[in-house]
Formats: C-alpha cells, sequence, structure tokens
C-alpha cells in the first residue's frame, strides 16, 4: 500500500512570494494534518481537514492556508513568504482523526 | 510556552543499554500520549502511545511508563540497538488519537553505538 506522498520534495522561493504544497494521503484516508518542523520551534501544528471540512487550526497567521479536495488530497499555501517559513512541512493521514495516523516525508522549503 | 517538555536533548548509549527519554506537561486535558520515531530525511513514525488510564504499555522492546499525578511520562527502550539511533518526539493531545492537534516535545536524538 503506498504512503503518505508529498510534493514536491525540495523547493527554493525567494521572499515575498507564495507557495503551494500538495499532499496525497494513503488511499482510503480522510483526514489530513499538516506541522511545520523547524529547528527552533520544532514540530507545530498547522491544521487539519476532515471531508474537504476544515476542522481544527494551530496558531500560525493567515498567509497560511490550506484546503481538501474530494479525493481527499491536501494542499497547504503559504502566501508573502518570509525567510522564516524556512521549515520542513509534514502532512500525516489518517482513515478518521481518532485513528493512527502516517506522516509523509515532507517538503523542505527554503525562503531566499 | 512549550506544552510539552521533552529531556533530554541528545543522549549516547552503548548497544544493550537501556536508554530512557523523559516528557513532562501541565494541561491536564490531554489524554492522547505517542511518543514517534523520525529518521534523517523521514516523517515521523508512531511509536507507541498511552492513554491516561493507563500507568505502563509495553510493545516490543518499547515501554511507555505514565504518571498521571506527576504529569509526566517516558519512553525506555530495551536491549538498545545501532538501528535504534534516530530522534524520538514525545507528544499529547486532547480527545483525538490521530495527528490533530498534537502538541510535541522538543525531541531527544539518540545514537546508539554497536
Amino acid at each position: 500500500k503506498a504512503g503518505v506522498t508529498q510534493t514536491p520534495r525540495y523547493l527554493i522561493k525567494t521572499r515575498g512570494q507564495q507557495v503551494t504544497l500538495s499532499c496525497s494521503p494513503i488511499s482510503g484516508h480522510r483526514s489530513v494534518s499538516w506541522y511545520q518542523q523547524t529547528p527552533g520551534q520544532g514540530l507545530q501544528f498547522l491544521f487539519e481537514y476532515f471531508s474537504e471540512t476544515q476542522r481544527n487550526k494551530g496558531n500560525f497567521p493567515g498567509r497560511f492556508s490550506g484546503r481538501q479536495f474530494s479525493n481527499s488530497r491536501s494542499e497547504m499555501n503559504v502566501s508573502t513568504l518570509e525567510l522564516g517559513d524556512s521549515a520542513l512541512y509534514l502532512c500525516a493521514s489518517s482513515v478518521g482523526h481518532t485513528s493512527e495516523a502516517f506522516f509523509g516525508q515532507g517538503t523542505r522549503l527554503t525562503v531566499v | 510556552q512549550q506544552q510539552v517538555k521533552q529531556s533530554p536533548q541528545s543522549l549516547i548509549v552503548q548497544k544493550g543499554g537501556i536508554p530512557i527519554i523523559n516528557c513532562a506537561y501541565e494541561n491536564t486535558a490531554f489524554d492522547y500520549f505517542p511518543w514517534y520515531q523520525q529518521f534523517p530525511g523521514k516523517g515521523p513514525a508512531l511509536l507507541i502511545a498511552i492513554r491516561p488510564d493507563v500507568s505502563e504499555k509495553k510493545e516490543g522492546r518499547f515501554t511507555i511508563s505514565f504518571n498521571k499525578s506527576a504529569k509526566q511520562f517516558s519512553l525506555h527502550i530495551m536491549d538498545s540497538q545501532p538501528g535504534d539511533s534516530a530522534t524520538y518526539f514525545c507528544a499529547a493531545s486532547i480527545g483525538t488519537s490521530g495527528a490533530n492537534n498534537l502538541f510535541f516535545g522538543t525531541g531527544t536524538r539518540l545514537t546508539v553505538i554497536p
């Protein structure tokens, strides 16, 4: 069974640009959660989507947004990129929001 | 404010040793406490998890000890192997056992020397 797939794996963007990251969950999984991982702040929760609805949101500015499609694939968007947005962005999928979650390998975003 | 505090930051043990990683929390509403293992270039993988109505849970060589009154929990790795060298994260959440709104500790980098 294929795991959680995140694309692209690596991305370099310029400050002020916007970026869209993609997450394809494991087949049959309807919940997708996004996390930001940095050396300084560790793993921080961004948001969770279930059946195309955002169910929970972490403490990030409105520049961070996401969506989920009917096939459960999810995208997150960061607008007006700042240097501090450089991080590994991870998504995790689960059947429901109370079942074991599996993380993807992440997208490494570098803002220059 | 770090909701889950993890120590030590790094740990080096000999093969066969028993590394212990500790975590503490303040929010008594937390009711799910998982541990994740992360290798370089990979996403975190769930190792073992516990709920506050249980004081200990064992899965293979991994054991969680949970002290509800002290608001602390720890991971013990029995008979550690070089392949266990990774970064370990404790986490906590409320009302879910998935990846929704997990509060992670800062991680412990474990090195097991052959």
